[in-house]
Order: structure tokens, then sequence, then C-alpha cells
């Protein structure tokens, strides 16, 4: 069954640890993103992945970190620099340009990490 | 960078009502999508606009994309209570941006 997975679904932490947020995907997509989602602000960049051991910065970085190792995962760490990590986070996949035109994105069911 | 920008934020109809929702972004657009996510769920795809002008239609729901390809619309005729949730739009810059949504509740 192909698709995109977060793990876990909720998430509780401590206020000063850093947590590890897990995305896999099984659709060999090149493309893989971090969103941060909170009422009222739609879906907000964190980090970016257009292709293995390589990755962007996306509008709301800061005390976030990323690894792409493989292409099908995209593990989000949230550090204890990141001020607000009370949050949705959703992480999506897509195959990149092809033919001119860019693909759909889909998305994981998301991770709801609150901190404590 | 790039931004796009939604409006309404917010949209209460009675079911029956239509309901269209705007995007518009700071810079021409290679292309623009659409997604819908329900209460408690993740963005789901629903089309992608490429060409000037273009108009494409899924039943009630119908999406257009500006001339200047800076501009897009989703229109739903006839609204029903499975119409709720938000809907976001997105552009294609360095990484795919999304607007901040509109959210959408009908009332039976």
């Amino acid at each position: 069954d192909g698709g995109i997975t977060q793990s876990p679904k909720y998430l509780f932490r401590k206020e000063g640890q850093n947590v590890t947020l897990s995305c896999e995907q099984n659709l060999n997509h090149d493309a893989m993103y971090w969103y941060r989602q909170d009422p009222g602000q739609g879906l907000r960049l964190i980090y970016y992945s257009q292709i293995v051991n390589d990755f962007q910065k996306g509008d709301i970085a800061e005390g976030y970190s990323v690894s792409r190792e493989k292409k099908e995962s995209f593990p989000l760490t949230v550090t204890s620099a990141q001020k607000n990590p009370t949050a949705f986070y959703l992480c999506a996949s897509s195959s990149g340009e092809g033919d001119g035109e860019y693909t759909e994105a889909f998305f994981g069911q998301g991770t709801r990490l609150t901190v404590v | 960078g790039q931004q796009v920008m939604q409006i309404p934020q917010y949209q209460h109809v009675q079911e029956g009502e239509d309901f269209t929702t705007y995007c518009n972004s700071s810079t021409t657009l290679s292309n623009i999508q659409w997604y819908k996510q329900r209460p408690g769920g993740h963005p789901v795809f629903l089309i992608q606009l490429v060409k000037s002008g273009e108009v494409k239609k899924q039943k009630r729901l119908t999406f257009q994309f500006g001339e200047a390809k800076k501009n897009s619309s989703l229109h739903i005729t006839a609204t029903q209570t499975t119409d709720v949730g938000t809907y976001f739009c997105a552009g294609h810059g360095y990484a795919l941006n999304f607007g901040k949504g509109t959210s959408l509740l009908v009332t039976p």
C-alpha cells in the first residue's frame, strides 16, 4: 500500500528536550517537505529536500533540523531552541518537476506535538 | 520569498449557497495547486492549473487561473455539508508555498 507515513500521531515532550518526528514514503518521490500548521496560519514551510543528501531551509527553519540520508526518509528534529514547538507538523512528498509541470504533493497524517 | 495570499480567511454559508475563495501571488506562478483539508485531517490534492486563463471543473467545483498567472479562484456551486473544510492554494517557487487557507463552514 503506497503512501507517506508519519509517526507518531500524537507526541508529548517536556520543555527543553529535543524530539524527532518520523516521515517515510514509498512513492519513490524525490522531493520531501516539512510544514508546520498553527490555527489561522496555514501551512508554513520548515525545510524541504529535492534530492537525497541535500536540503534547504524554508521560511521558519530556526529551531529545527533535518536529514535526508535515504530517499524514503526525511526526519525532522524539533530542538530545544524552538521557542514555540507545540503545533501540528505535516510531512509531504512529490515527484518534483516532470514534463515542465510540478506534480501533486501527498501528505502524511501529521504529528501533533505538545510540549509541556 | 514568494507570497501567496488567500481571502477570505473564513466563510460561513447556508447549505445550497455558493462559495468562492481567492488566491493572489506577489509573483507570476508557474502553476497553482488547490488542496482541501477536512477538520482533523491532512491536505488532499484537488487540482493543478498551469496555463494562463485556464478553467477546470470538478462537478460543483470550478477552478480558474488568471491571465497574468498571479491569481486563482475556487468556486463551489450549491454547497453541501460535505464541502466543510479548509481550502488551500499553493504555488511553486523554490518549494511548494501555501496560502493561509479559507475555512468553509456549511450550515444545513
